[in-house]
């Protein structure tokens, strides 16, 4: 079935520096990426749509210029967070859908969790 | 109202009991159906879509009530394993969006 793989799983990070984060889908192609967050015991917050060869759409309260997405090839999406902060800290998930299967569920990256001190 | 609502538990049962979730959404836009399970501090797996004649497989049955807007989750036979967060999710129609409900917390006991 299809795959997501995410990377890194875990980071570790001082305050102000950048982060980055891959999404690939690895047996199928995506020209939609979905970016979630996760605060403990919290749900799952669309943050951004990233669309290969656009610009990504933002949900309503998400800096673009603090998370930036680039949706580099039909398999491969990217999230950076710019000078983080402490409050930054959580779970990010990347997730994608074979739309080339009609009601195709949404498959999920393994989620990066990242501190940041 | 939030758009997908979820009794967020925790339901805790012992094992072999039978145990059912619901979720009601708001937005009759809503075209597919999802359960996810998310297993703590994991990235949320999908358990099962939601048909409309309704689906079973194994222990776990899915049902839809479009006229009502809401789905549920039925585990039969629950097993410590079991033991999760499950996520209703809605695909809304003609979009990519999905919605995600906050999840019911299931703990199965000895």
């Amino acid at each position: 079935g299809a795959v997501v793989s995410q990377h890194p799983s875990r980071v570790i990070c001082k305050s102000g520096t950048s982060v980055k984060i891959e999404c690939r889908s690895l047996d199928f192609q995506a020209t939609t990426m979905f970016w979630y967050r996760q605060f403990p015991k919290q749900s799952l917050m669309l943050m951004a749509t990233s669309n290969e060869g656009s610009k990504a759409t933002y949900e309503q309260g998400v800096e673009k210029d603090k998370f930036l997405i680039n949706h580099a090839s039909l398999t491969l999406s990217t999230l950076t967070v710019t000078s983080a902060h402490p409050e930054d800290s959580s779970f990010y998930i990347c997730s994608a859908r074979d739309f080339g299967q009609r009601n195709s569920p949404l498959h999920f990256g393994n989620g990066t969790r990242l501190t940041v001190t | 109202r939030k758009e997908v609502e979820q009794d967020p538990g925790p339901f805790n049962v012992p094992e072999g009991a039978t145990v059912a979730f619901n979720c009601t959404y708001s937005n009759s836009a809503s075209q597919s159906f999802f359960w996810y399970r998310q297993d703590c501090r994991k990235e949320p797996k999908l358990l099962m879509s939601v048909y409309s004649s309704g689906n079973e497989d194994g222990r776990f049955t899915a049902q839809l009530n479009r006229a009502s807007q809401y789905i549920s989750l039925l585990i039969r036979d629950s097993k410590l394993s079991d033991s999760a967060t499950y996520l209703c999710v809605v695909l809304l129609y003609n979009t990519d969006k999905l919605i995600f409900g906050t999840g019911t917390r299931l703990q199965v006991f000895p």
